[in-house]
């Protein structure tokens, strides 16, 4: 069993569904929880952090964790043709050897259509 | 500069041949990393290095990849003879410190070709 595991889509909504995005891990050792947008031929960019269990709202983004049933999700609201692109989760763990590795789901590809 | 920078952005290269990509961090960062991400692949660690620390080189797939990192700051990533299997994006990026909970920006990547 992978210790990320990402659904790779692709995924296609129309503009203005509710996209919601998953990932489930295995290592309990996991503290930190990130979601990345990478659009083509981009490097991954940041979009939400979150530590330990619960939810972290951003305008349109919701992060959710679930640290019982090792289960991130990211929710976008309202969405629109420029979320289009591969969204990766990633987490880490705490303070100590390799906690700086961050671990990635392999991406999940999402189209939003006009 | 205001983020990770990286070079070559593209680079076409034939089998056996050395590579070297480079990475600059953001000014201040202690932390740097190299990921690879491969066609359909999640990215995949590389090496780690924090200011003045012993780098992680762990993720290195084979002795024909090494990495150094010059006065704290510039990083360069070497492959020696590559192989078509090098082929990929490779990533750097960079954090205030090491730990979990410090964000890590990422540059836009080297895309490596080998022929």
């Amino acid at each position: 069993q992978k210790e990320v595991e990402q659904d790779p889509g692709p995924l296609s909504v129309p503009e203005g569904a509710i996209v919601s995005l998953n990932c489930t891990y295995s290592n309990s050792a996991f503290q930190y929880f990130m979601w990345y947008r990478q659009y083509s031929r981009k490097g991954p960019e940041l979009l939400m952090y979150t530590y330990s269990s619960g939810n972290k709202e951003d305008g349109r983004f919701t992060a959710q964790v679930d640290k019982s049933s090792k289960y991130i999700s990211l929710f976008i609201r309202d969405s629109q043709p420029s979320d289009s692109a591969t969204y990766l989760c990633a987490m880490s763990g705490t303070l100590g050897a390799g906690s700086y590795q961050l671990t990635f789901g392999k991406g999940t590809k999402l189209s939003v259509i006009p | 500069g205001a983020g990770v920078s990286q070079s070559p952005s593209n680079k076409v290269t034939e089998k056996g041949k050395d590579v070297e990509l480079r990475c600059d961090p953001i000014s201040g960062h202690t932390a740097l990393y190299w990921y690879r991400q491969s066609l359909g692949q999640g990215l995949e660690f590389l090496i780690y290095f924090q200011g003045n620390s012993a780098p992680d080189k762990s993720g290195l797939p084979s002795d024909r990849f090494s990495a150094e990192r010059t006065g704290g700051s510039v990083s360069t990533l070497t492959i020696q003879r590559t192989q078509q299997e090098d082929s990929a994006v490779y990533l750097c990026a960079s954090s205030l410190a090491e730990g979990g909970g410090n964000t890590i920006y990422f540059g836009e990547g080297s895309w490596l070709t080998v022929v």
